[in-house]
């Protein structure tokens, strides 16, 4: 049971580059969640898929689109990267949609835009 | 709407002693409120919450928390800290619903712990 898995775990980008950031769960939750953290900002939500088939914006969704592949897995893809996108990714699920649900986090993936 | 502030970004104890996070929150409607921790290099981890009930929250490896009203504080403490407790806190409120509510996290704050 790996719980929440992120890949990459490390990405530098230059200016203007897209890329994928991939998780996956294996715990058959029924949500799932994107944020970014940065120094003394705490982690913000970019975006959420309460369930299958359904994407939702959160605080910060300028500049990300999502994809909820299927009940395991979702992507969050930057089109033209910046260098405010410099951050750490973090993807995190849930079993169900809620404020009160406990929400499971990956690693992280740190990235970098030059 | 609703928000947290973590007092104090640093904090540092000798191992063995007192640890106290600060956390004050802001909400119209009865808060909901979480501690999280994140050890270096990993994602967050759930170590307690406050929902409803008993205002005094035990969590997992010996650290509680107690909603006070009156100063609208949710500090995170434990009696004794040990090396591993080291990791950055954060506490989080439900903006929102029970239901379709979502975390607002605070800044954050780096306990270190010395030997």
């Amino acid at each position: 049971n790996a719980g929440v898995t992120q890949t990459p775990k490390f990405q530098v980008l230059k200016t203007g580059q897209s890329m994928t950031l991939q998780c996956a769960q294996d715990m058959n939750h029924n949500s799932m969640y994107w944020y970014r953290q940065d120094p003394g900002m705490g982690l913000r939500l970019i975006y959420y898929s309460a369930s299958e088939g359904t994407t939702d914006k959160g605080e910060v969704p300028n500049g990300y689109n999502v994809s909820r592949l299927n009940k395991r897995e979702f992507s969050l893809r930057l089109e033209s990267a910046a260098p405010s996108q410099t951050s750490v990714y973090f993807c995190a699920s849930s079993d169900a949609f809620g404020g009160l649900r406990e929400q499971y986090f990956g690693p992280g993936t740190r990235l970098t835009v030059t | 709407a609703q928000s947290v502030t973590q007092l104090g970004s640093h904090v540092s104890v000798s191992e063995g002693a007192l640890v106290l996070l600060r956390c004050n929150y802001s909400s119209s409607v009865p808060p909901y409120l979480f501690w999280y921790v994140q050890y270096p290099n990993q994602g967050l981890q759930l170590l307690l919450k406050y929902t409803t009930g008993a205002t005094l929250v035990k969590g997992i490896n010996g650290f509680e928390a107690e909603f006070k009203k009156s100063e609208t504080s949710f500090h995170l403490t434990k009696p004794s800290a040990h090396m591993s407790d080291a990791a950055e806190y954060f506490c989080a409120v439900v903006r929102g619903s029970s239901n379709t509510g979502k975390l607002i996290f605070g800044q954050g704050t780096t306990l270190q712990v010395k030997p």
